[in-house]
């Protein structure tokens, strides 16, 4: 079956510190793959997407992402978190070839950032 | 400014009582579809739309209606809500291409009592 797995449901770094958030996912072939960012109280918002190429993407806000085939991962990272990072970030995949324009999320990762 | 605009932001309502949540996009985008998320669970499909009066059952359209008369407009409606659809619903819109990402509404918490 189709899945997205993100392993961490809550996380809290230092202000300046780096950030990883894991993202695993179960299909059938290589699909396109997206990290979503959702601020309290708002809808989501891109934040960066995979679909071939290079496999490290660089997103909005200094975040990027490295798609590993072989892990079947999608991991985001950031060299230096801001206060005003604090989010949750939701990992989703598409199919190449599908009318159905359907999403698979994660169940998300909250990212507390301290002071 | 290109938007997905949802309305209302807040509803509470009461059980079997019909209502309407409005959907509109201003960015000519051809998919459109509606998403419910509960904690826990993620971001689910209720329904999509791939042009007008195109649509299709997501992965949870029970209890849920939708029409596509216009390419902007796509509301999600509860024809008799019941206290499980309790949740915070999004509408989305994209280009006809997978490759292209959603364009996400600001949510509408919805209460049903």
């Amino acid at each position: 079956a189709q899945s997205v797995t993100q392993p961490d449901i809550h996380i809290t770094v230092s202000e300046g510190a780096s950030l990883e958030l894991r993202c695993n996912y179960s299909y059938g072939a290589t699909p396109y793959l997206f990290w979503y960012v959702q601020s309290p109280g708002q809808g989501l918002q891109l934040l960066l997407k995979y679909f071939s190429g290079d496999t490290l993407v660089q997103g909005i806000k200094g975040f990027e992402a490295e798609f590993k085939r072989s892990q079947s991962s999608f991991n985001l990272r950031k060299p230096s978190v801001h206060w005003s990072d604090a989010a949750e970030y939701f990992c989703a995949v598409g199919a190449r070839s599908s009318n159905t324009g359907k999403l698979i999320f994660g169940q998300g990762t909250t990212l507390q950032v301290k002071p | 400014e290109a938007q997905v605009t949802q309305n209302p932001r807040y509803l509470i309502t009461v059980t079997g009582k019909k209502l309407t949540v409005t959907c509109s996009q201003n960015m000519n985008h051809e998919y459109m579809s509606w998403y419910r998320q509960d904690p826990g669970l993620g971001l689910r499909q209720i329904y999509y739309s791939m042009n007008v009066e195109v649509t299709d059952k997501g992965d949870v359209p029970e209890g849920y209606k939708v029409s596509r008369k216009e390419k902007r407009n796509f509301p999600l409606i509860l024809e008799s809500p019941s206290p499980n659809q309790t949740s915070l619903y999004f509408c989305a819109s994209r280009l006809a291409g997978a490759n292209y990402g959603y364009t996400f509404g600001s949510g509408t918490r919805l209460t049903v009592v």
